[in-house]
């Protein structure tokens, strides 16, 4: 089965400060997802990469997805307060397995 | 366009005792997933249903259920709970079954067993 990593599991930030999540699978990434949580709410859609090399953007986060499709990333530049929560990135298994796994999350506290 | 609400948002039930959660889902969502978040275990998928059928199942006992109905909404059900049932249930809707497709999250409903 598939299994995501995320890395760092929590982060501390100043604002102002770039920072960069990492998701990586054990196994090619056919769909991968990135999410916002604040605690114990729902999850808030952020981006969606489907290709490798692939990048997008929206304000000031950025996600990509690696060239062989294993590995993901999500940066945020210039942080503020309204960025902290749980960050998800979620996988879609392939083929007919369309569900989508979970990373463990990553905690950003931003400190004004 | 409304978002994807669920009911109720809590609910504290005793061990033995069954719940039904409900989803509505974005309007022209036809596919509705369910999941299970846990701190320990994190968000577990529990089903997904398109079209009144059920397209895939995580690893969860013959305790969890669910349905779907023609209007998209969806319900799930969770039989004779156990003090581990307690977790904060998130449904997710998206235009269509397979993937590719954005899904979209509810508020969830935070189930207390006790």
């Amino acid at each position: 089965s598939q299994e995501l990593e995320q890395s760092p599991q929590s982060l501390i930030v100043q604002e102002g400060k770039n920072l960069t999540i990492n998701c990586t699978s054990s196994k090619t990434l056919y769909g991968l997802y990135w999410y916002k949580q604040k605690y114990g709410e729902g999850l808030i859609f952020l981006m969606m990469l489907q290709k490798g090399g692939e990048e997008k953007s929206h304000e000031k986060i950025t996600a990509k997805l690696d060239e062989k499709k294993q590995q993901s990333s999500l940066h945020i530049t210039a942080s503020q307060p309204s960025h902290a929560g749980i960050y998800l990135c979620g996988a879609e298994g392939g083929g007919s397995n369309y569900k989508l796994t979970f990373g463990k999350g990553t905690l950003l506290t931003v400190n004004p | 366009k409304a978002g994807v609400t669920q009911t109720p948002r809590y609910l504290i039930k005793t061990r033995g005792q069954q719940v039904t959660l409900s989803c509505s889902p974005i309007s022209g969502h036809r596919s509705v997933s369910w999941y299970q978040q846990t701190p320990g275990q994190g968000l577990q998928f529990l089903f997904e249903y398109f079209s009144e059928t059920q397209r895939n199942k995580g690893n969860f006992p013959g305790r969890f259920s669910g349905r779907q109905f023609s209007n998209s909404r969806s319900e799930m059900n969770v039989s004779t709970l156990e003090l581990g049932d307690s977790a904060l249930y998130l449904c997710a809707s998206s235009l269509f079954a397979g993937g590719g497709n954005e899904q979209f999250f509810g508020p969830g409903t935070r189930l207390t067993v006790l």
